[in-house]
């Protein structure tokens, strides 16, 4: 059982290149987050998926675009980087159960866009 | 809108000694509240989490956070420091049920003289 896994674990981008941040789990959540970390911050939500096929705008979404097309993925993808985006991005998951529900988090993807 | 302020960015205590850390949340409706810590390079992982069955949470580790409605705080502390303790730790609002958007404090760094 590996619970939440990312992939890559660090990148290096030029300004306009794309790419995509893969996350993973087998855990069978239903609910799965991209997050951003900010030096002096913390956490912040990009996007959002309550299940498979549905995704949703979180708190700074912008520049940003995902994608649920299976349950155990989620997708996020810079489709043109900037600078302003380099960060550290978690991903999490969470299941319907056990109010308030804790949610899992990956070991993050660390992307520097020159 | 819900918020949440960690009063200390940075507190450093000796090993064996007692620890404190401070977070005041802000929140329109009935809270759920929790504490996740993140260790250098790692991913956040739950300490605990406020389920307003009992005032007094007690976590992993020998951590334990008790809620005060009145003062709008959930403070985090343990008797005894460890030096294992060394790490960031974020305190986090909730309220929405279903797919929880967690909001995160600033964090507080800990550090651990031997």
């Amino acid at each position: 059982n590996a619970g939440v896994t990312q992939t890559p674990k660090f990148r290096v981008l030029k300004t306009g290149q794309s790419m995509t941040l893969l996350c993973a789990q087998d855990m069978n959540h239903e609910y799965m987050y991209w997050y951003r970390q900010d030096p002096g911050m913390g956490l912040r939500l990009i996007h959002y998926s309550v299940g498979e096929g549905t995704t949703a705008k979180g708190e700074v979404p912008d520049g940003y675009n995902v994608s649920r097309l299976k349950k155990q993925n989620f997708l996020l993808g810079l489709e043109s980087a900037a600078p302003s985006q380099t960060s550290v991005y978690f991903c999490a998951s969470s299941n319907l159960m056990g109010l308030p529900e804790t949610q899992y988090f990956g070991p993050g993807t660390r992307l520097l866009v020159l | 809108a819900q918020s949440v302020t960690q009063l200390d960015s940075h507190v450093s205590v000796s090993e064996g000694t007692p620890v404190l850390l401070r977070c005041n949340y802000s929140s329109s409706y009935s809270p759920s509240l929790f504490w996740y810590v993140q260790h250098p390079n790692k991913g956040l992982q739950l300490l605990l989490k406020y389920t307003s069955a009992a005032t007094l949470v007690k976590g992993i580790n020998g951590f334990e956070a008790e809620f005060k409605k009145s003062e709008t705080s959930f403070h985090l502390t343990k008797p005894s420091a460890h030096m294992s303790d060394a790490a960031e730790y974020f305190c986090v609002v909730s309220e929405v049920q279903g797919a929880q958007k967690l909001v995160f404090g600033q964090g507080t760094r800990l550090t651990i003289n031997p």
